[in-house]
């Protein structure tokens, strides 16, 4: 078990691109979320998958944002049209059905994204 | 809405100098008040759960407590290894929603 892990660990890009996170859950967990933290504050939530379905979006998900999770394995993250707002660290999660019940959710060390 | 506010911001204890970290929270039904520990650049590490008030959870030096408005993550005879982000966060109970919403943290540094 190495637990989630998440690539890159370090994006920069120019605003208007497009990027893709991945992350890798540990691998008997069903649940995967991700998560959006800037500095100083507390992480954001963003979405969540049980399994391959998508059972949750916040708000802060705009139509710039798209995740996957295809097969119920790993999942990405896309952003497409880039702005400068979105510069952040990016969290991927894991748990278990009954973990992400107690809120014990696995971190992964986060992808950090610098919009110039 | 689900709110969670953490004090102090920050914190400079020096080492053996216990205290406490506060978290109000404000949430139409507790499903589970969590904290957890961040160290720079990394993800946040689940520390624990409470379910209810009056309930309490330790481990080594760490204890937490609930009430219905707050927690509270009391440090005894911190070391420097302690130093890190402290996290509170809440889980509603409104349906299957598992979205938790996190305070801003405490920075805790523990001087030698």
């Amino acid at each position: 078990d190495t637990g989630v892990s998440q690539n890159p660990r370090h994006k920069i890009t120019k605003r208007g691109q497009n990027v893709t996170f991945r992350c890798d859950p540990i691998s008997e967990h069903n649940r995967l979320y991700w998560y959006r933290q800037t500095l100083g504050q507390g992480p954001e939530f963003l979405t969540y998958f049980q399994n391959e379905a998508q059972l949750e979006k916040s708000r802060l998900l705009s139509d710039r944002f798209s995740a996957e999770r295809p097969k119920g394995s790993f999942s990405t993250l896309e952003i497409q049209r880039t702005e400068q707002g979105d510069s952040a660290m990016y969290l991927c999660a894991s748990s278990l059905t009954s973990g992400g019940g107690r809120g014990e959710l696995f971190f992964g060390e986060g992808s950090r994204l610098t919009v110039l | 809405e689900d709110q969670v506010t953490q004090s102090p911001e920050a914190l400079r204890l020096q080492e053996g100098e216990s205290s406490s970290l506060n978290c109000s929270y404000t949430v139409s039904g507790l499903r589970g008040l969590f904290w957890y520990r961040q160290d720079p650049g990394k993800g946040p590490e689940f520390l624990f759960t409470l379910y209810s008030a009056g309930e309490e959870k330790e481990k080594e030096r760490l204890k937490a407590t609930l009430t219905k408005k707050e927690s509270f993550l009391h440090i005894t005879a911190p070391k420097p290894e302690d130093s890190a982000t402290y996290l509170c966060a809440v889980h509603p109970l409104r349906g299957g929603r598992r979205a938790l919403t996190f305070g801003s943290g405490t920075r805790l540094q523990v001087q030698p």
